[in-house]
């Protein structure tokens, strides 16, 4: 069946670093990908997403682009600041909507 | 900015308890969902529900659960014998459509611990 895989957390960056948390995922056809975060206290939200292969999705400063090749949606951030600090989840749909996730991956950004 | 509610935020119970976990679905919202994460695994779907019934279902959601929207408002989950191995984190979920994830607003979860 369908799955995803995310990198095992928590990751841990100083304010102003640079961002990867790694997504690869599989699925058969072609599946839709998002990235959601969480932060604490809160629901799940969604960050971004990206519908078909080479599809760039962007919010907030994070990237995500979807590798048909490679199976991938890999969550980037040039510059991560404190407020970024949260749980980010990766994402596909297949049909309507239910969503299938990942894991989870924790950032903790500090000062 | 229109949220989903869900009560309590945490909930402890004993094993072979019943236990219903609430959620207030956006107020136009027609479509419903419940997913879950046990700690340390992947977030997982276990039902969508569509004008008074059960759209989808995953193969956790089994005869031990039950969905319900009561009063037009809320959408409660219900475990009727509480196993251990049902400690996890319930999230609700609502949108206005049954197609596009854009607009799927879930809620901040409640944290269940079967004792």
């Amino acid at each position: 069946g369908d799955s995803v895989t995310q990198m095992e957390g928590p990751v841990t960056l100083s304010e102003e670093a640079f961002l990867t948390i790694n997504c690869t995922y599989t699925a058969t056809g072609y599946p839709s990908l998002f990235w959601y975060v969480q932060y604490p206290g809160e629901g799940l939200q969604l960050l971004l997403k990206a519908t078909k292969a080479d599809d760039k999705g962007s919010n907030k400063g994070f990237e995500a682009t979807y590798r048909k090749e490679t199976t991938s949606f890999h969550l980037e951030k040039g510059s991560v600041q404190v407020s970024d600090s949260a749980v980010y989840f990766c994402a596909l749909l297949k049909g309507y909507s239910t969503l299938t996730f990942g894991k989870g991956t924790m950032l903790l950004v500090s000062p | 900015e229109p949220e989903v509610t869900q009560t309590p935020s945490h909930q402890v119970t004993q094993m072979g308890q019943e236990v219903i976990l609430r959620c207030v679905p956006i107020s136009n919202h027609l479509y419903f969902y419940w997913y879950r994460q046990i700690l340390g695994q992947k977030v997982e779907f276990l039902v969508s529900f569509y004008n008074n019934e059960i759209s989808e279902k995953s193969e956790i959601f089994d005869d031990q659960f039950s969905v319900e929207r009561p009063d037009g408002s809320n959408f409660t989950l219900k475990i009727r014998s509480t196993k251990l191995e049902d400690s996890a984190m319930y999230f609700c979920a609502s949108t206005a459509t049954g197609t596009g994830v854009e607009k799927l607003f879930f809620g901040s979860g409640t944290q269940l611990s079967v004792l």
